[in-house]
């Protein structure tokens, strides 16, 4: 199971691009990484996922370095609307193996300030 | 698509009773998870069943706790009886095959 680490906190500011990046050290060949956002009061809500090099959709991209032991989630220009919980996760895109796309840590608390 | 359902928003209890949490999955869905959260131990998976057969149940923190799946739509997390340390915000997600998880608003749940 690729264990992740991300920062606790982040504070931002409206218009600023924000990086938020997560190591994984021991990511398996088989697996994917995956990023939540989660709203107060809400469930969490999928964002984006990658295997390697660059994944862009219309809320953020995901940069994954060759050796894949980082990725880094980069939301342009925030807005306050952005404040929320960001969670990492890597596994295998099937429930049956690692389960690690199934385990959420404590996440990244973001907080954008006007 | 309305979503995860799930009821109620909200339950108050007291402890010792009976708590049934109820989830509607995304239709079409064949993965359907429970998760619980708190401020100290985060987000942390029940478990999870995969055509309505639980596949994986270590996570249920012990015999007071049950899911149950009886068919596609529809599924239940039961405690009985109820104690304080269960007050959480609990969730139920779904999904497709490999997709990634569809949450649910969650029902916070508070035992006194």
């Amino acid at each position: 199971l690729a264990k992740t680490t991300q920062p606790i906190s982040m504070d931002s500011y409206e218009g600023q691009e924000v990086n938020i990046t997560c190591s994984h050290n021991n990511i398996a060949t088989n697996d994917y990484i995956t990023w939540y956002q989660q709203f107060p009061s809400q469930g969490p809500r999928f964002i984006i996922q990658g295997y390697k090099t660059k994944v862009t959709n219309e809320v953020a991209s995901l940069f994954i370095p060759a050796d894949r032991k980082s990725s880094t989630l980069s939301l342009p220009r925030v807005s306050l609307s952005d404040t929320a919980v960001y969670y990492c996760l890597v596994g295998d895109r099937g429930y049956g193996g690692s389960q690690g796309n199934l385990i959420f840590g404590k996440g990244t608390k973001l907080s954008v300030k006007p | 698509d309305a979503g995860v359902i799930q009821s109620p928003r909200h339950e108050v209890t007291e402890m010792g009773q009976e708590v049934t949490l109820r989830c509607k999955p995304i239709s079409g869905h064949d993965y359907l998870f429970w998760y619980r959260q708190t401020m100290m131990r985060g987000l942390e998976l029940l478990i999870y069943f995969n055509n309505n057969v639980p596949i994986d149940d270590s996570g249920m923190p012990e015999d007071r706790f049950s899911a149950k799946m009886p068919n596609a739509s529809f599924s239940t997390l039961k405690i009985q009886p109820s104690e304080p340390r269960d007050s959480a915000v609990y969730f139920c997600a779904s999904s497709f095959s490999m997709s990634p998880l569809h949450f649910g608003n969650g029902t916070r749940l508070t035992v006194t």
